[in-house]
């Protein structure tokens, strides 16, 4: 069974630009949650997505949004960018939402602004 | 909002050393999750405990789940160079909704 996909891989923008990133998960998996991930934070939960619902929205400004398709790929965007939005961006699957579910990361989007 | 806090942050040993990682959250959890992560690449899944005062084994690794489901350690015995990464501890609250929260990690160093 093929893992979870993100595209680009890697990503460089200027400030004031935006950005979509691309997730498909693992065949099956109706969950995607997404997450940024910078050196000392750890990995700060941007949404999570159940069948095209958006479950849940962690603490980032209105800049950053998301939706999730009818075949469960998920996509994010983050306008405006700014320098502090340089980050590798994590995209997760799982079966389900909620209570239990473990979640398989892609391999990641590197997104450096300049 | 539910804040998980991991501590220590760095953990240099020695191959062959034992190490601890602890996980404390602000509010009651439903589970928690334990994900590895090495140098360049994903979160791997490693487990997930449920019950309270739960104990898990994985060879050398030993995952606990404290009696008020609020605090979590994982302990590697005798380690190696190839535990070598960050180790993430992450929980779901109590509540019907809420997202899995991660802790900021532990990275461990073996020096061999």
């Amino acid at each position: 069974k093929a893992g979870v996909t993100q595209t680009p891989r890697y990503l460089i923008k200027t400030r004031g630009q935006q950005v979509t990133l691309s997730c498909s998960p693992i065949s099956g998996h109706r969950s995607v949650s997404w997450y940024q991930q910078t050196p000392g934070q750890g990995l700060q939960f941007l949404f999570e997505y159940f069948s095209e619902t958006q479950r849940n929205k962690g603490n980032f400004p209105g800049r950053f949004s998301g939706r999730q398709f009818s075949n469960s790929r998920s996509e994010m965007n983050v306008s405006t960018l700014e320098l502090g939005d340089s980050a590798l961006y994590l995209c997760a699957s799982s079966l389900w939402v909620g209570q239990g579910g473990e979640q398989y990361f892609g391999p990641g989007t590197r997104l450096t602004v300049t | 909002g539910q804040q998980v806090m991991q501590i220590p942050q760095y953990q240099h040993v020695q191959e062959g050393e034992d190490f601890t990682t602890y996980c404390n959250s602000s509010t009651t959890l439903s589970n928690i999750q334990w994900y590895k992560q090495r140098p360049g690449g994903h979160p791997v899944f490693l487990i997930q405990l449920v019950k309270s005062g739960e104990v898990k084994k994985q060879k050398r690794l030993t995952f606990q789940f404290g009696e008020a489901k609020k605090n979590s350690s994982l302990h590697i015995t005798a380690t190696q160079t190839t535990d070598v990464g960050t180790y993430f501890c992450a929980g779901r609250g109590n509540s019907g909704n809420t997202p899995l929260v991660f802790g900021k990690g532990t990275r461990l160093s073996v020096i061999a």
